[in-house]
C-alpha cells in the first residue's frame, strides 16, 4: 500500500533553534519527493522537490534530505523564526499509467515560540 | 499574477443541496486537480484533468463531478451534499501533464460545512 508517514505529529521549539522533521514512505514506483509548508487557513506551498538521484536540496533555511534506499526523507529548519509556525507536509509522487500521482503525509505541526 | 483562485472561501450547505466550487488559474497550466483535506488525513485526490476536455477520477470521486471546458477553469460540483463531504477543498495546478518534477500550485482552499 502506498503510504507516507511523518513524525513527529507536532513539535514546539523556541525561536532561533533548529529542528528536523521526518518522513518515511512506501510509495512505489518512486518519482519524486516534495516538502510543502501549509500555513493555517492557506493552501500548501512548495519548499523542495527531490528526484531519486538527489540526496540534499536547500531552500533558504530549509534543507531536505532523501535516502531512496531506506525510503526516508528529512526536512531540517535552521535558526527557526515565528513565521515558520505551520504544518509541514511530505508528499511522494509515484509513476502510474495516467501520469504521476501524489500521496500526502498527514503533516507535522510546528509551533515556534519566543 | 493571481496564481490559483478558489471561490468561495467558506460555505455552509444543507444536506441534499448542490453547489459548485470554482477554481481558476492564470498560469496556462495543463494539469489541474481537486483535493479534500480532512483532520488526521493527508490530502486526497478527488478528480483531475490533464487538459481542456479531459477529466478523470481520483481516489475519492463519489458525490462529485468536474468538467474542464477551458484551460483556466476547473469547477467542482457537489451533486447532493452530505455531512461526510464537510471538509476543506483545495484546487491545484501544474504546468506538466504528468506532474513530473514540476511544482504544484495550490489555491487558498474552500472550507465547506454540510449540516
Amino acid at each position: 500500500k502506498n503510504q507516507v508517514e511523518q513524525s513527529p505529529q507536532s513539535l514546539i521549539i523556541l525561536e532561533g533553534k533548529n529542528c528536523t522533521l521526518q518522513c518515511n514512505y512506501t510509495v512505489s514506483p518512486f518519482s519524486n519527493l516534495r516538502w510543502y509548508k501549509q500555513d493555517t487557513g492557506r493552501g500548501p506551498v512548495s519548499l523542495t522537490i527531490m528526484t531519486f538521484s538527489e540526496n540534499t536540496k536547500s531552500n533558504g533555511r530549509y534543507t531536505a534530505t532523501l535516502d531512496a534506499d531506506t525510503k526516508q526523507s528529512s526536512l531540517h529548519i535552521t535558526a527557526s523564526q515565528l513565521s515558520d509556525s505551520a504544518s509541514y507536509i511530505c508528499v511522494v509522487s509515484r509513476l502510474t499509467g495516467g501520469g504521476n500521482k501524489l500521496t500526502f503525509g498527514t503533516g507535522t505541526q510546528l509551533k515556534v515560540e519566543l | 499574477n493571481a496564481g490559483v483562485t478558489q471561490t468561495p472561501k467558506f460555505q455552509v450547505l444543507k444536506t441534499g443541496q448542490s453547489m459548485t466550487l470554482q477554481c481558476a488559474q492564470d498560469m496556462n497550466h495543463e494539469y489541474m486537480s481537486w483535493y479534500r483535506q480532512d483532520p488526521g488525513m493527508g490530502l486526497r485526490l478527488i478528480h483531475y484533468s490533464v487538459g481542456a476536455g479531459i477529466t478523470d477520477q481520483g481516489e475519492v470521486p463519489n458525490g462529485y463531478n468536474v468538467s474542464r471546458s477551458t484551460t483556466e477553469d476547473f469547477p467542482l460540483r457537489l451533486l447532493s451534499a452530505a455531512p461526510s463531504q464537510t471538509s476543506v477543498y483545495f484546487c491545484a495546478s501544474s504546468y506538466s501533464k504528468a506532474l513530473l518534477n514540476t511544482e504544484a500550485f495550490f489555491g487558498q482552499g474552500t472550507r465547506l460545512t454540510v449540516v
